[in-house]
């Protein structure tokens, strides 16, 4: 399966600084990236699709001006954490997605854990 | 909206077989994917399904009933490392995946 590279993978900040996460899809071209975030034992929560060009979709719920989605490349969404607090503390992961016919597979990132004092 | 039910948790002996349901209730629908995930890890692609019936890779199979709204995960022949949660994800044709909340498996020797 395609690869998709998450970094870093484990950040710890003081509460008020921002957080860059990256997403890259190593051996494909992803015009569509996901944005993820899940608390512990519970499921993904999709935050945000991240299209190549164009501004982020964000979901219902989800600020999208604390959390800035940019994806300037066909290989690569970032997602910013701005401002972060304890309560953003969470383990965030993006997937890139192989839409072919047929077929419709998300491919995800190691993911990044984040823990905010 | 879409929504997703899948058993909270399973729990089965080596060298068995294990069975996930999931059911779900959605619009727009494309497809059904199961995914694996360890503990502190990523979720790993396991099956796809967009017509109705039986998908089989290796000892993962994977079927669906669309017109039942109705998909499982079949695990044959279990190991230790299977031991993990298993999500079920709708796709829609909006390009979205809605997760359910995954069943969590262990494997007893």
């Amino acid at each position: 399966g395609a690869v998709v590279s998450q970094h870093p993978s484990r950040v710890i900040c003081k509460s008020g600084t921002s957080v860059k996460i990256e997403c890259r899809s190593l051996d494909f071209q992803a015009t569509t990236m996901f944005w993820y975030r899940q608390f512990p034992k519970q499921s993904l929560m999709l935050m945000a699709t991240s299209n190549e060009g164009s501004k982020a979709t964000y979901e219902q719920g989800v600020e999208k001006d604390k959390f800035l989605i940019n994806h300037a490349s066909l290989t690569l969404s970032t997602l910013t954490v701005t401002s972060a607090h304890p309560e953003d503390s969470s383990f965030y992961i993006c997937s890139a997605r192989d839409r072919v016919i047929g077929a419709d597979t998300q491919y995800f990132g190691p993911g990044t854990r984040l823990t905010v004092l | 909206g879409q929504s997703l039910e899948q058993p909270s948790e399973v729990t089965a002996v080596e060298g068995a077989i294990v069975q996930i349901n999931c059911t779900y209730q959605t619009s727009g629908f494309y497809g059904l994917s199961w995914y694996q995930q360890h503990d502190g890890g990523a979720p790993t692609f396991l099956s796809y399904n967009a017509l109705d019936g039986l998908e089989e890779t290796g000892r993962f199979s994977s079927f669906l009933s669309r017109s039942d709204s109705y998909g499982y995960l079949l695990l044959q022949e279990l190991q230790m490392k299977d031991s993990a949660s298993y999500f079920c994800a709708v796709n829609t044709n909006a390009g979205k995946s809605t997760f359910g909340d995954g069943t969590t498996l262990t494997v007893k020797p």
